[in-house]
Parts: C-alpha cells; structure tokens; sequence
C-alpha cells in the first residue's frame, strides 16, 4: 500500500507569491491534518480535515487555507508568501478524526517550501 | 500557554549503550503522549504511544515510561545502534491535533 504522497518534493517560490501543496493519504483514512516544520523545531498544527470539513485550525494567519476533497486528498495554500514561511510541509493522515490519540498519525515525506 | 520541552542539545552515546531521551511538559494534563522518529529531511513514524493510565510501555528495544505527577516522559533505547542515530519528538494529544516538542538529536557511534 502506498503510505501518504506529498508533491511537490521541493519548491522555491518569491516573496508574495502564492503556492498550493498537495496531500494524498493512505486508502481508508479519511482524516488529514497539515504540520509546518521550521529548521530545528517540531512540527506545528495548521489545519485538520475530516470528511471534507475542516475541524481544526491552528495559530496561523488567515494567508494558509486548505481544503479536502471527496476522495480525501487535500491541498493546502498559502498566499502573499513571507520569507518567514519557509519549512518543510508536512501532511499526516489518519483513519478518523480522533484515531491520531490511539494510533499516532502517518506522516508524508513533507513538501520542502523555499521562499526568497 | 502548553509547553513541551525537550533537550535541545544532541545526545552522543556509544553502540550498545541505553539512550535516555527527556520530554517535559507544562500547563497541560494529556491523556496520551507519543513518540516519533524523524530523519533528515523526511516526516514524523510513529513509534510508541502511551496513556496516562500507563506507567510503562515496551517495544522491541524500545522503552516509554509516563510520570504524569512529575509530567515527564522518558523515552529509552536499549542496546542502541548506530542505525537509531536520529531526531526523537515527542508529542501531547489535544484536541484532534498533537503538540510537538522540538526534539532531541541522537547520534550513536560505533
């Protein structure tokens, strides 16, 4: 089985522009959640999804949207790109919305975002 | 504010040594606590997971134990490798999202 996909790998992008990362998880789970990852710290919450809804939202700007789809994929977006926004994107699935308490997440290799 | 420490330094052991990793946490009460691996460049694995209501749990040569009175976790590998050479997070539940710390490097030499 394939575990959960992350595309693109790595990407630069300008100051102010905008950028779209996609998420694919694992068949079956219906729950996405997105993580932003500076150099040297853990992984901080974005946003979570759950049957196409967003249930969650962590402490970031109005700038990061995201959204999931009817086979579960998810993107996420961040507009007016800041050099502050530079990290590596990670997206973790898991079978429901409270799975993650019981079985942890299932992390992607993560997107790796450069703004200049 | 919730508040996850763990050390910042890297932890240097030799192979076949136990590595203790140290998570503390503050303003917070959870009722389950994980560990997770992670290499350079490449996202969180699960490893261990456990619940307040547990002191201890094993796992092949991993051990996690849950102080939830000192609100401490200690994450050991035992007979360590160099292949356990890594970033170790911890992480709280909350709420439908987990709370990381910053993780501990461990390098392990031969």
């Amino acid at each position: 089985d394939a575990g959960v996909t992350q595309s693109p790998t790595h990407l630069i992008k300008t100051r102010g522009q905008q950028v779209t990362l996609r998420c694919s998880p694992i068949s079956g789970h219906k729950s996405v959640s997105w993580y932003q990852q500076v150099l040297g710290q853990g992984p901080q919450f974005i946003f979570q999804y759950y049957e196409k809804e967003e249930r969650g939202r962590g402490n970031f700007p109005d700038r990061f949207s995201a959204r999931q789809f009817p086979n579960y994929s998810s993107e996420l977006n961040v507009n007016a790109l800041l050099l502050g926004d530079s990290a590596l994107y990670l997206c973790a699935s898991s079978l429901g919305r409270t799975d993650i308490a019981n079985y942890g997440y299932t992390f992607g290799s993560g997107t790796r975002l450069t703004v200049v | 504010s919730q508040k996850i420490e763990q050390n910042s330094e890297a932890l240097n052991i030799q192979e076949g040594k136990t590595a203790t990793l140290t998570c503390n946490y503050t303003n917070y009460s959870p009722a389950y606590l994980q560990w997770y691996r992670q290499d350079p460049g490449r996202g969180p694995v699960f490893l261990l997971l456990i619940r307040e209501n547990e002191k201890e749990k094993r796992k092949e040569r991993l051990k996690v134990t849950f102080d939830t009175t000192l609100k401490q976790s200690l994450f050991h590998i035992t007979a360590s490798q160099p292949a356990d050479s890594a970033t170790y997070l911890c992480a709280l539940y909350n709420t439908d999202k987990l709370i990381f710390g910053t993780g501990t490097r461990l390098q392990v030499f031969p």
